[in-house]
């Protein structure tokens, strides 16, 4: 049981390239999230899904594009990266949004630096 | 509005000492649901605890302690004789019922010299 998977780890972006990045989950959790961590702050949410073909924006949208095509797989495109989109990426997962005894699972983070 | 205050920014204290992180939170649902994560050095994000609104029962796991008060919006966290290796930053954060997102404290770094 892996959990939820990140990839890459660490990526290093020109400005204005773009890139993806992979969050994948084998405990047939319905939701699925994703969130930046940025120094000196909590994480703020960036786009959720609760169930395959549907998303929608959290705090923090801009710049990023996400669909849910399976229960498993939910994908982060940063469409023109740029320095202010330099921070840490967490992918999240739960069966119920958040509600059920165990919380969320995290994914283990993508370091992301745009120069 | 939602929101999760977490005032202490930094807090280091000598191994074996008791410690308590503070959380203050503030939403309008009735029934929400607070949560500590531990970030240790590595970068992940580790589960540790999550409360419900109407179940105001304090809970105590090893060395780990919370104190839930929805009269004073608090969900205080304490660590019991601590160790060097809870040295971390340990967040808190709430979920309204009525929306998916969680709202995270900025953190507090918890250092523990040996």
């Amino acid at each position: 049981n892996a959990g939820v998977t990140q990839t890459p780890k660490f990526q290093v972006l020109k400005t204005g390239q773009s890139m993806t990045l992979q969050c994948a989950q084998d405990m047939n959790h319905e939701y699925m999230s994703w969130y930046r961590q940025d120094p000196g702050m909590g994480l703020r949410l960036i786009h959720y899904s609760v169930g395959a073909g549907i998303t929608d924006q959290g705090e923090v949208p801009n710049g990023y594009n996400v669909s849910r095509s399976t229960t498993e797989d939910f994908p982060l495109r940063l469409l023109s990266a740029a320095p202010s989109q330099t921070s840490v990426y967490f992918c999240a997962s739960s069966r119920t949004g958040g509600s059920s005894i165990f919380g969320y699972t995290f994914g283990s983070g993508t370091r992301l630096t745009v120069v | 509005a939602q929101k999760v205050t977490q005032a202490q920014t930094e807090i280091s204290v000598v191994e074996k000492e008791d410690v308590t992180l503070d959380c203050v939170y503030e939403t309008r649902d009735t029934t929400y649901y607070l949560f500590w994560y531990k970030q240790p050095p590595s970068g992940e994000l580790v589960f540790l605890i999550r409360r419900n609104s109407f179940d105001e029962q304090n809970e105590i796991s090893g060395r780990y302690s919370w104190n839930f008060q929805k009269s004073t919006s608090s969900f205080n966290f304490t660590i019991t004789a601590s160790q060097v290796v809870d040295s971390a930053v340990y967040f808190c954060a709430l979920k309204g019922a009525s929306n998916y997102q969680l709202i995270w404290g900025a953190g507090t770094k918890l250092i523990i010299k040996p």
